[in-house]
């Protein structure tokens, strides 16, 4: 399930630095959005979700913020650790809709030690 | 590990054969969805199903077809295989047809030579 290989953009942060992560979504009539952690060798792992009601939710050291205006996510990951190295991708959907999820492109974080 | 299994893991054929990918939903999933992975084109929905039945088409080429049984697993049949079609392919599964987080397997990667 590795993602390596993969052109993508790449995000470089200092460990215990904090990371942002940005995403553009296509469809503004998506209402759910997830961000999910692919690491090399497995397949994507879920992180966060944020539905259109809400624009800001946390997690265990991230957050998820959502600016419905300019169709736009990020994931922010506090403190951040040589675990977090990943590409991570963004999903938007529409809940009660054709219930398909689109993914973007995804970005690649390398923590550097 | 996400409770998906997809088998095989790895694959390698030549153009023009066809192959069969297997995906076991974690146990109590209603829903399938599988994906592609391509170094230029991200994660690409192709076909959801829930419980047995087709919900949601993507981006699947008429070359490839899917089907959920009724014990709940699928298969993803790819024919007349070009080197394009080499990609790693994921299935994920889900409770519900629009319910939030999507369990991934680990993948299966296709070679075609």
């Amino acid at each position: 399930g590795e993602s390596v290989g993969l052109h993508l953009p790449t995000l470089s942060v200092q460990e215990g630095d904090n990371s942002i992560i940005n995403c553009a979504y296509s469809n503004s009539a998506s209402d759910y959005f997830i961000w999910y952690k692919q690491e090399s060798g497995k397949g994507p792992q879920f992180i966060i979700d944020i539905r259109s009601n809400m624009d800001k939710r946390q997690g265990q050291r991230v957050t998820v913020l959502l600016n419905k205006t300019v169709k736009h996510l990020s994931l922010q990951i506090a403190a951040t650790q040589p675990g977090d190295s990943a590409v991570y991708f963004c999903a938007e959907s529409i809940l009660s809709g054709t219930y398909k999820y689109i993914f973007g492109t995804g970005t690649r974080l390398k923590v550097l030690a | 590990d996400s409770g998906v299994t997809q088998t095989p893991k790895h694959l390698i054929t030549a153009t023009g054969q066809r192959v069969t990918l297997r995906c076991s939903p974690r146990s109590g999933d209603l829903s399938v969805y599988w994906y592609q992975q391509s170094l230029d084109q991200g994660l690409q929905f192709l076909i959801q199903y829930y419980n047995g039945e087709e919900r949601a088409k993507g981006n699947i080429l008429e070359r490839f077809s899917a089907q959920q049984f009724p014990d709940l697993h699928s298969e993803l049949n790819l024919s007349s295989l070009e080197l394009g079609d080499s990609a790693l392919y994921f299935c994920a599964s889900s409770f519900g047809q629009n319910t939030g987080e999507l369990f991934f397997g680990e993948g299966s990667r296709l070679t075609v030579l």
